[in-house]
């Protein structure tokens, strides 16, 4: 069974904090890792597609960043917003293979 | 309006019994996916499917069957075998060489 795990469980912030967190991939084999926002009552959606050591990509104020030679991809938030509340999931996806495996996710919740 | 269907959203069954759930994808993806959740747990992979008439097991495959007879569909069945059926199962499509992944809406299943 191929781990991925993410850290924090869950997190708390105030609205107009930063806040970041973790999932953590097999670094061999790697293919591409997924980062997706699940919101209460709603489908998960993809945020980013990360293919390649070092990657960087940026959607408003969500940013993501890739190590794929020590296996982990950070997601930070910038200034955080009550609609940024959700369970933010990361996926990893091995070489020569499609079967995605996720992360237990990350609950956030921005009060206001 | 193309998208990825799963019915019902709940559904109850006796212990013992059966029971059919159907994703449905109009958005000509080859690969499809079907996970489970259980509460304070992330998506676990029961099985996928990369092309029609082929399908693999995910790490909790026992329990449970499924079929790709057409690219559209991939119905998974929790047979009475599946110890603790009691689950939220979400089904999932994607295309491409890196597989974002598109999602239904789940389906929350109680056996009684």
């Amino acid at each position: 069974i191929l781990n991925v795990e993410q850290s924090p469980q869950s997190l708390h912030v105030q609205e107009g904090d930063s806040t970041n967190f973790t999932c953590s991939f097999p670094s061999s084999n790697f293919y591409a890792l997924h980062w997706y926002r699940w919101e209460t009552a709603k489908s998960p959606k993809a945020l980013f597609v990360m293919t390649l050591n070092g990657d960087e990509k940026k959607k408003g104020r969500i940013s993501a960043t890739l190590n794929t030679k020590e296996g982990y991809s950070y997601l930070y938030i910038k200034g955080s917003q009550p609609e940024d509340s959700a369970t933010y999931l990361c996926a990893f996806i091995p070489r020569n293979n499609n079967d995605m495996r996720f992360g237990a996710g990350t609950r956030l919740t921005v009060k206001p | 309006d193309g998208g990825i269907t799963q019915s019902p959203k709940y559904l109850f069954r006796k212990e013992g019994q059966n029971v059919t759930l159907s994703c449905e994808q109009n958005l000509n993806h080859d690969a499809m996916y079907w996970y489970r959740q259980d509460p304070g747990q992330g998506l676990r992979l029961i099985y996928y499917s990369q092309i029609v008439n082929d399908f693999q097991k995910g790490d909790i495959a026992e329990g449970y069957s499924v079929s790709r007879e057409k690219k559209e569909s991939f119905p998974l069945t929790v047979t009475s075998a599946q110890k603790n059926p009691t689950a939220f199962y979400l089904c999932a499509s994607s295309i491409g060489e890196v597989p974002e992944a598109f999602f239904g809406q789940g389906t929350r299943l109680t056996v009684v």
